[in-house]
């Protein structure tokens, strides 16, 4: 596509259940990356896929958090359990490769209540 | 010691001065310098990258890199209103993937 889709744009979900969070890259990058950004807070690194390596998961906060990336391309977060403190805005990002800056989705806004 | 370091401001300038943002990095390795701006409440924009000592200017913007003192700056001259964002400096580290972000710069110009 045109540029990095991700779905849905807000989420509210009760604490404790499970929520899937969408990232749909430009067609070729290569690269994918999970940040998210709480309230005023900078960007913080979760999670990123580099073609056919293994993912590099050092930013995942708990055992709660895992990510996908099938097929090269479309890639899935899901936060099992959501805690309050899991509520921020997540952001997806994709580039050419890891040499080359990112572009970033509009993000999904997770709300846990 | 963070390992990307931006004054988190909010930094103010007059319409059509020049904005000067800062910052620098622990990793003496790292290999490519990025600058993004973040409007509120929307995702960060690629805005300059700059990977060699010197200066690259694209239109208003101006990207200053000394890897001698771990340091990047962002000049924006003739700063306008719609300038008024966070700006954030990444870096890329000599080791990993990913980019690792400063707090950012919040950048307010005044008409």
């Amino acid at each position: 596509g045109a540029g990095v889709s991700q779905s849905p744009s807000n989420k509210v979900t009760e604490k404790g259940k499970d929520v899937e969070l969408r990232c749909d890259p430009i067609s070729g990058h290569t690269a994918l990356y999970w940040y998210r950004q709480s309230l005023g807070q900078g960007l913080e690194f979760l999670i990123y896929f580099q073609g056919n390596s293994a993912p590099d998961k050092s930013g995942l906060p708990s055992d709660r958090f895992s990510a996908e990336r099938t097929g090269g391309s479309v890639s899935t977060l899901t936060i099992q359990r959501t805690q309050q403190e899991d509520s921020a805005v997540y952001l997806c990002a994709s580039s050419p490769g890891q040499f080359y800056g990112y572009t970033f989705g509009s993000g999904t806004r997770l709300t846990v209540v | 010691q963070k390992e990307v370091e931006q004054n988190s401001g909010p930094l103010s300038v007059p319409e059509g001065a020049i904005a000067s943002l800062n910052c620098t990095y622990s990793d003496r390795g790292s290999q490519s310098f990025f600058w993004y701006r973040q409007y509120s409440g929307k995702s960060p924009e690629l805005i300059m990258f700059i990977y060699s000592n010197g200066d690259k200017e694209d239109g208003r913007f101006t990207a200053q890199l000394n890897k001698a003192s771990q340091y990047v700056s962002l000049l924006i001259r003739d700063s306008q209103p719609s300038d008024s964002a966070t700006y954030l400096c990444a870096v890329k580290p000599n080791q990993g993937g990913k980019l690792i972000f400063g707090q950012g710069t919040e950048l307010s110009v005044k008409p």
